[in-house]
């Protein structure tokens, strides 16, 4: 089952935060974040496996939840290179991953 | 460079027609997926295999076929029983995972197919 992630768009200035969140209605038990530039393959940001743990990717971070069947995606002070689609893909036992459909980020100067 | 390989980047399909998409990897990699990218939708996954001579259907097989005769090869066929098949088609490739996809997925960089 497809996990939902929210919110479709963001739109930042160069410098702000923002939060984007994937939930599923499966147990998970592993989360990987993509970023996908327009028309360019989607790119490897992160992959959680554990309840809990975090990962950080330059100042992108991630948490996992495990508890609430969420991961969240952090992006801090963003820069332009920032701007993009972002996609969650969640995995349940012997499952292959399931994407969401897509956090579009744009950060503008 | 190792990357992944999708050719053509454009592609028309006529009526009736079946057309193929290549898909190559130098990466080494032994699992290779094939995704179906509608706009507003994400990706979804139509084959995936973990191993030569082996695949499995995904979430939307029906109207698609695949190969896996090389290592380094996965390629799709568009079939005409596919009666939607205009898409933006992405191929990806990673090492052996175990049960809990544990790991990164490296993309190619697609191919856009159209109805004529």
């Amino acid at each position: 089952q497809q996990p939902v992630q929210s919110p479709q768009a963001v739109i930042l200035r160069e410098g702000e935060d923002a939060v984007i969140n994937c939930s599923s209605s499966k147990a998970l038990y592993s989360v990987h974040w993509y970023r996908q530039k327009h028309g360019e393959a989607p790119v490897f940001l992160m992959i959680l496996l554990k309840g809990g743990e975090q990962k950080g990717h330059e100042k992108i971070s991630a948490s996992f939840n495990e508890k609430k069947q969420q991961s969240s995606l952090y992006l801090t002070a963003s820069q332009l290179s920032y701007s993009g689609t972002y996609f969650c893909g969640t995995a349940d036992s012997w499952g292959k991953l399931q994407f969401g459909a897509g956090t579009q980020v744009v950060v503008t100067p | 460079d190792g990357g992944i390989t999708q050719s053509p980047k454009y592609l028309f399909r006529k009526e009736g027609q079946n057309v193929t998409l290549s898909c190559e990897q130098n990466l080494n990699h032994d699992a290779m997926y094939w995704y179906r990218q509608d706009p507003g939708q994400g990706l979804r996954l139509i084959y995936y295999s973990q191993i030569v001579n082996d695949f499995q259907k995904g979430d939307i097989a029906e109207g698609y076929s695949v190969s896996r005769e090389k290592k380094e090869s996965f390629p799709l066929t568009v079939t005409s029983a596919q009666k939607n098949p205009t898409a933006f088609y992405l191929c990806a490739s990673s090492i052996a995972e175990d049960r809990y996809s544990n790991q990164p997925q490296h993309f190619g960089d697609g191919t856009r197919l159209s109805i004529l």
